[in-house]
């Protein structure tokens, strides 16, 4: 079946633009989560969507970082205005159940980058 | 914060030879999982090890966990040069969601 989708697979904007990001996760996963790693990092958590709670939006950033899940599929992150450490890919990750409790699927992320 | 991480930063090794790379973390957890990635982009989930297991068998993979010393490592045994990626371990705690690591670069030459 389908696997995580995500678009763009690249984004070049300007500093103080705002960007959107989509995620299409596996279609019957509970889960939706967002990471994003900067160039030879690990992943740094943003935020994760379980069924119709409220989202862990413990890992945002910034209050510029914005995320929503619209009718518990697709899922959009939003960055206002870009800032130049904002460059980054941007992985989003779905699984059956919560956290820890299934494996995660990925994406092959959104390459952000802020000139 | 970082929670787990990953020992050596980077490997190189002969097709054939044993990779072995390590994972410490700092806090109680649930179960640790790895996770491998090509180019940068999307990761591959290839093993969960559950807090009350010492140690997992997939393939050619071979994962053990001490909680005593809160460490784990990955074994990659025979490798060959598709082995080639970054080995991420990831913990995770009640009601959180998973911690990733800063990876293990791995590279197996012909």
């Amino acid at each position: 079946g389908a696997g995580v989708s995500q678009s763009p697979s690249n984004k070049v904007t300007e500093k103080g633009k705002d960007v959107e990001l989509r995620c299409d996760p596996i279609s019957g996963h509970t889960a939706l989560y967002w990471y994003r790693q900067s160039l030879g990092q690990g992943l740094e958590f943003l935020i994760y969507f379980q069924g119709n709670s409220a989202p862990d939006k413990s890992g945002l950033p910034s209050d510029r970082f914005s995320a929503e899940r619209t009718g518990g599929s697709v899922s959009t992150l939003t960055i206002q205005r870009t800032q130049q450490e904002d460059s980054a890919v941007y992985l989003c990750a779905s699984s059956l159940g919560g956290p820890g409790s299934d494996t995660q699927y990925f994406g092959p992320g959104t390459r952000l980058t802020v000139l | 914060s970082q929670q787990g991480e990953e020992d050596p930063q980077a490997l190189s090794i002969q097709e054939g030879e044993n990779a072995t790379m390590n994972c410490s973390y700092k806090t109680s957890i649930n179960n640790l999982q790895w996770y491998r990635q090509n180019s940068g982009r999307g990761l591959v989930h290839l093993i969960l090890i559950r807090s009350n297991e010492r140690e997992k068998h997939s393939g050619r993979l071979r994962v053990t966990l001490d909680t005593s010393k809160k460490s784990s490592s990955l074994l990659i045994t025979a490798s060959r040069a598709a082995d080639t990626a970054s080995y991420f371990c990831a913990t995770h705690q009640a009601g959180t969601a998973l911690i990733f690591g800063k990876g293990t670069t791995l590279s197996v030459s012909s």
